[in-house]
């Protein structure tokens, strides 16, 4: 089983300049998370959608974060503009079914983005 | 979900047991205890969870006190690469979004 796939692996930007990570979850995987994690901190939650709907977003900063799931496969987080604090690895996370209680949550490697 | 209470580190030598605890006093009936690991550079891994059973499968055990204030996470044989940030999760059942709230974990060393 193919596991959760991100891109970049890194990515450095300038402050004010906007970003792009895009994830795929694994097939067949109708719910779909996006962490972010801080050094030193464990990760927190961004968004969680449904298919291609949205759960839960009450954590992004929407002011400068957007994320979308258009055909409720492929999800991409946008962050624009970037600030020196939303330096982190951003992570992205499916599983089977959010009403599927006990369906464990597989993550991809992230996306280490540095903000100069 | 109830809040977690683990050891900030642990060390433990390579081919003895891992134990690392993990208190959920305030666990409530529906919820799960969840163990996720780390390892750097890498994203979390899911172990095992449980609810009031004791768990084990082929990572792991996870046991579970009667009460359901505590845990622990087993690892029977500790190797090198099991060395990493190991996370306790208490992650309710019920209706809802069925979250995981991730706090700073226990980073595990083990030593040659």
């Amino acid at each position: 089983e193919a596991g959760v796939a991100q891109s970049p692996r890194y990515k450095i930007i300038e402050k004010r300049q906007s970003v792009a990570f895009w994830c795929n979850p694994i097939s067949g995987h109708a719910t779909l998370y996006w962490y972010q994690q801080i050094l030193g901190q464990g990760p927190k939650l961004l968004i969680q959608f449904q298919n291609n709907g949205v759960v839960d977003d009450s954590q992004l900063p929407k002011d400068r974060f957007s994320a979308e799931r258009l055909k409720g496969v492929d999800s991409t987080l946008k962050i624009q503009p970037a600030k020196l604090e939303d330096s982190a690895v951003y992570l992205c996370a499916s599983s089977l079914a959010a009403t599927v209680f006990n369906s464990p949550l597989h993550f991809g490697n992230g996306t280490r983005l540095t903000v100069t | 979900d109830a809040k977690t209470t683990q050891p900030t580190s642990m060390d433990c030598a390579e081919g003895r047991a891992a134990n690392l605890p993990c208190n959920h006093s305030t666990i409530s009936g529906n919820e799960y205890v969840y163990w996720y690991r780390q390892i750097h550079s890498q994203g979390p891994q899911y172990i095992i969870h449980g609810l009031k059973n004791n768990e084990t499968n082929e990572m792991a055990s996870l046991i579970i006190t009667e009460d359901r204030k505590s845990s622990t996470l087993i690892l029977p044989h500790a190797t090198l690469r099991d060395t990493a940030v190991y996370y306790c999760i208490v992650r309710a059942s019920g209706a809802g979004s069925y979250q995981l709230t991730f706090g700073k974990g226990t980073k595990l060393s083990v030593i040659p």
